[in-house]
């Protein structure tokens, strides 16, 4: 298995309060990924790391803002939490980006009430 | 037109039958192919990775690219209760990767 640690794996939080997801990787892999997981949507990428201090957006970052500190280390964070934000999140890992593979976390779940 | 088309299922078979999984995707640039499998409540795990056209083999799995027809497969032989899963087909070129939304298959014992 992929060296790949989500916390937590599961979070109920309030509508409108800031949620930090964390992906922690023992691979030293350059890339680092974040998705959603939805019904009928399948995997949406939300924000992407391609080294330390460097990320971009994805198709679904409107709400969401990441930071990279640290090569093993990428956080996802919820602003501000709402109900649309419901969801299955998961991390992946790429050594040399698309083109290679990709390795995913076992997931975040999290529900906004 | 969607770039990577999956059926969703569900598909249910027989243990012991011959599985066959199959995508389509519409970009001509994708030169990666990939294979996910996904248990319940679990994240996707990679089982094969193809590179252009061509078959690739992995015990009881077999992917298969036609870059002439866009079509990608797997082929699962001697099914097991165990492959009961989701599977997802994913292309990709140097700047993206595209997920298929998923095939849920059910072996029946």
């Amino acid at each position: 298995d992929a060296g790949i640690t989500q916390s937590p794996r599961h979070k109920v939080t309030e509508t409108g309060t800031p949620v930090t997801l964390r992906c922690h990787q023992t691979e030293n892999h350059r890339y680092m990924y974040w998705y959603r997981q939805d019904p009928g949507h399948g995997l949406r990428l939300i924000h992407y790391s391609y080294g330390v201090k460097d990320t971009d957006k994805g198709e679904v970052s409107d709400g969401y803002s990441v930071s990279r500190s640290k090569t093993e280390d990428f956080l996802l964070t919820l602003e501000s939490a709402t109900s649309s934000q419901t969801s299955v999140y998961f991390c992946a890992i790429s050594e040399s980006g698309y083109g290679n593979t990709i390795y995913f976390g076992e997931g975040s779940w999290l529900t906004v009430v | 037109q969607k770039e990577v088309e999956q059926d969703p299922g569900p598909l249910s078979v027989p243990e012991g039958a011959i599985v066959s999984l199959n995508c389509t995707y519409s970009n001509s640039a994708f030169q990666y192919f990939m294979w996910y499998r996904q248990y319940s409540r679990k994240g996707p795990e990679l089982l094969m990775y193809t590179y252009s056209s061509g078959n690739k083999e992995d015990g009881r799995f077999t992917a298969q690219v036609d870059k002439s027809s866009k079509y990608i497969s797997l082929f699962i032989r001697d099914s097991q209760p165990s492959d009961s899963a989701t599977y997802l087909c994913a292309s990709s070129s140097y700047d993206k990767i595209i997920f298929g939304k998923g095939t849920r298959l059910h072996i029946l014992p």
